[in-house]
């Protein structure tokens, strides 16, 4: 079946650029996408088509594809930022699959 | 705004079939995909399956013996059967719409599914 790898955690200070990675076999020949999740709250979609942002998200997140590796980035990372972050695809039998989720913490 | 809801017992015990619905108001329910996605406390996403509006089907692999979607337009409604339950598929189940972005655009708020006798 088909995998998508992210690593658990990643650390920032405010206002530096955070990177996350999600890696896949051939995920550049997909589209990927990307959500925010707070606590006990529901995921909300933050990049689509490896690099369109929805209405209201802000210009400090942008992704990008290289490869097998696609790439969650903010800009300027601000505390309201922290939050676990899941990189999502369709695999070639058209079935979702899910990263196992990145867990950003802003110190 | 196209809002979803979920609903359904909270409570199911084991071997028995889980039933869910989710409720789509604001907008219709034409021309989208959705599908059910799960999450047991404290760990990842997956997603169980999605309803063409027009009725076609496809579910996770891991649990396609299990999982049955249907859709009611008349009611703006698709729901989720998920038979001979365990522990392990406790977890809180996620309406969400795709507007063919491969992405899902609107998540519904999530309802909590324990598994226990």
């Amino acid at each position: 079946s088909y995998e998508l790898t992210q690593p658990p955690s990643v650390s920032v200070s405010p206002g530096q650029t955070a990177s996350i990675t999600c890696s896949g076999d051939k995920l550049g020949d997909k589209y990927a996408c990307w959500y925010q999740q707070k606590p006990g709250q529901s995921p909300v979609l933050v990049i689509y088509q490896d690099r369109k942002r929805p209405s209201g998200i802000p210009e400090r997140f942008s992704g990008s594809t290289s490869g097998n590796t696609a790439t969650l980035t903010i800009s300027g990372t601000q505390a309201m930022d922290e939050a676990d972050y899941y990189c999502q695809a369709w695999d070639s039998s058209t079935n979702v699959v899910f990263g196992g989720g990145t867990k950003l913490t802003v110190l | 705004q196209v809002q979803l809801q979920e609903s359904g017992p909270g409570l199911v015990k084991p071997s028995e079939t889980l039933s869910l619905t989710c409720t789509v108001s604001g907008g219709s329910i034409n021309n989208y995909f959705w599908s059910w996605i799960r999450q047991p406390p404290g760990k990842g996403l997956e997603w169980i399956g999605y309803i063409y509006y027009s009725g076609s089907t496809n579910y996770n692999p891991s649990l396609k013996s299990r999982v049955t979607i249907s859709v009611d337009r008349s009611k703006n409604q698709f729901s989720l059967k998920l038979s001979s339950v365990t522990a392990a598929d406790t977890a809180v189940y996620y309406c969400a719409r795709d507007p063919l972005f491969y992405a899902f655009d609107i998540w519904g708020q999530g309802t909590m599914v324990t598994v226990s006798s």
